[in-house]
């Protein structure tokens, strides 16, 4: 079973500061099977990139992510104060199909 | 547009059942891969089981033997039944769906959740 583990726990940034978040998995994945979630508090999740760096619909292009193999990255350039936030890879396995969550990063308002 | 709205959700002892219901409006159920995730309290997402648009039904390790999830298509409508609960279910259960296509990777339309408590 795929382990995902995200890195850092929190990260304190201030608007216009650009993040990077990481996943590393425990085995090698396909890149069509990673993708980024955000969580706003008391939010359902939305969905931000989907096989590793493509946008989903409507996300802005301040947004990206790139990786391949075991390490793949979540890149926020210029910070606005709505994606502070908690952000979730997530990848697929099959056989048979499962789907595992990492423990998320915080990003804080510094 | 696509919306998913959950219901079901509430206070049950261990030992008890529940059904969750996800009615889905904007596109069918059955011609796409359905899901539930579950977060319990300030904790992060995790995934519970899945439906594919053919039918096949996988569940988590955790949740195997206890939960089944299905769906009406008459209704337009995600199920999830849950029977002998235990305290470490409880939760926010949201429902998902993922796009049609060939492979069942990611869920891009949530739920805002309905939520579950298990306690005496």
């Amino acid at each position: 079973e795929v382990v995902l583990t995200q890195s850092p726990g929190t990260l304190s940034l201030s608007p216009g500061e650009r993040a990077t978040l990481f996943c590393r998995a425990s085995q090698s994945l396909s890149s069509s099977s990673l993708a980024w979630y955000q969580q706003k508090h008391g939010q359902a999740p939305r969905l931000l990139i989907y096989g590793a760096s493509s946008r989903a619909t409507g996300i802005p292009d301040r947004f990206s992510g790139s990786g391949s193999g075991t390490d793949f990255t979540l890149t926020i350039t210029r910070l606005e104060p709505e994606d502070f936030a908690v952000y979730y890879c997530q990848q697929y396995g099959s056989s048979p199909p499962r789907y595992t969550f990492g423990q998320g990063t915080k990003l804080d308002i510094k | 547009e696509v919306q998913l709205v959950e219901s079901g959700g509430g206070l049950v002892q261990p030992g008890g059942s529940l059904r969750l219901a996800c009615v889905a409006s904007g596109f069918t159920v059955s011609s796409n891969y359905m899901t539930w995730v579950r977060q319990a309290p300030g904790k992060g997402l995790e995934w519970v089981s899945v439906i594919y648009a053919g039918g096949s039904a996988f569940y988590a390790d955790s949740v195997k033997g206890r939960f089944t999830i299905s769906r009406d298509r008459s209704k337009n409508t995600l199920y999830l039944q849950m029977n002998n609960l235990r305290p470490e279910d409880t939760a926010l259960y949201y429902c998902a769906r993922g796009p049609r296509g060939p492979t069942p990777v990611f869920f891009d339309y949530w739920g805002q959740g309905t939520l579950v408590t298990v306690s005496s």
